[in-house]
């Protein structure tokens, strides 16, 4: 089982850039989420699903932009980067009945 | 409210034990536990609910106390595998919530042979 796919994997733009980060997963799970992960300060949550066609915002939404047209599938775009907006970008999904979120591998962004 | 997790940081001989804290000033439905090994994706350990059931892992326990709002992870007989940085994550609601996490800052934990 692939699980949660993220790609790209790594990633540089430049400042003013968008770019659109896919998170794909094969387990039929209802709720996906985007993390950012930041040295010191955990995981913080930008967006999130409970099913197709929904999202939410999460902690820190601003400077994202999210969908979900299909289940399996959850979009994070970033339509102007800006420095800080370096990270790296975990994905994850869980499903409804208390069950923990898988992540994906993540995604280091570095905007320049 | 971010979780506040202690200690930040903690070394251990194999085959010591170790606990790491996490409390909330929020009430809580549920705690989840995450190990993550550098450069990786962080992994599910456990979850407690609200109740006392727990679901997850056979060789690691935790306990959630919940008119503190604590939970704490416990590490017997540590091995080197162990090393990794643990984060709490809790959860207020159910399904409108979508069960979404706030999670600590994390505590690293690092196994000496």
């Amino acid at each position: 089982n692939a699980g949660v796919t993220q790609t790209p994997k790594f990633r540089v733009l430049k400042t003013g850039q968008s770019m659109t980060l896919l998170c794909a997963q094969d387990m039929n799970h209802e709720y996906m989420y985007w993390y950012r992960q930041d040295p010191g300060m955990g995981l913080r949550l930008i967006h999130y699903s409970v099913g197709e066609g929904t999202t939410a915002k999460g902690e820190v939404p601003d400077g994202y932009n999210v969908s979900r047209l299909k289940k399996q599938n959850f979009l994070l775009g970033l339509e102007s980067a800006a420095p800080s907006q370096t990270s790296v970008y975990f994905c994850a999904s869980s499903s409804p009945g208390n069950w923990g979120y898988t992540f994906g591998s993540g995604t280091r962004l570095t905007v320049v | 409210q971010q979780p506040v997790q202690s200690p930040q940081a903690v070394i251990l001989r194999e085959g010591e034990d170790a606990v790491i804290n996490c409390s909330s000033s929020k009430a809580l439905y549920s705690v989840h536990w995450y190990r993550q090994k550098h450069g990786e994706a962080p992994v599910f350990l456990m979850i407690l609910l609200k109740g006392g059931e727990q679901k997850g892992h056979d060789k690691i326990s935790a306990s959630f106390n919940e008119k503190k709002q604590q939970s704490s992870l416990y590490l017997t007989a540590s091995q080197l595998s162990y090393s990794g940085t643990y984060f709490c994550g809790t959860e207020k609601g159910t399904v409108e919530y979508g069960n979404k996490l706030v999670f600590g800052a994390g505590t690293i934990l690092r196994v000496k042979s």
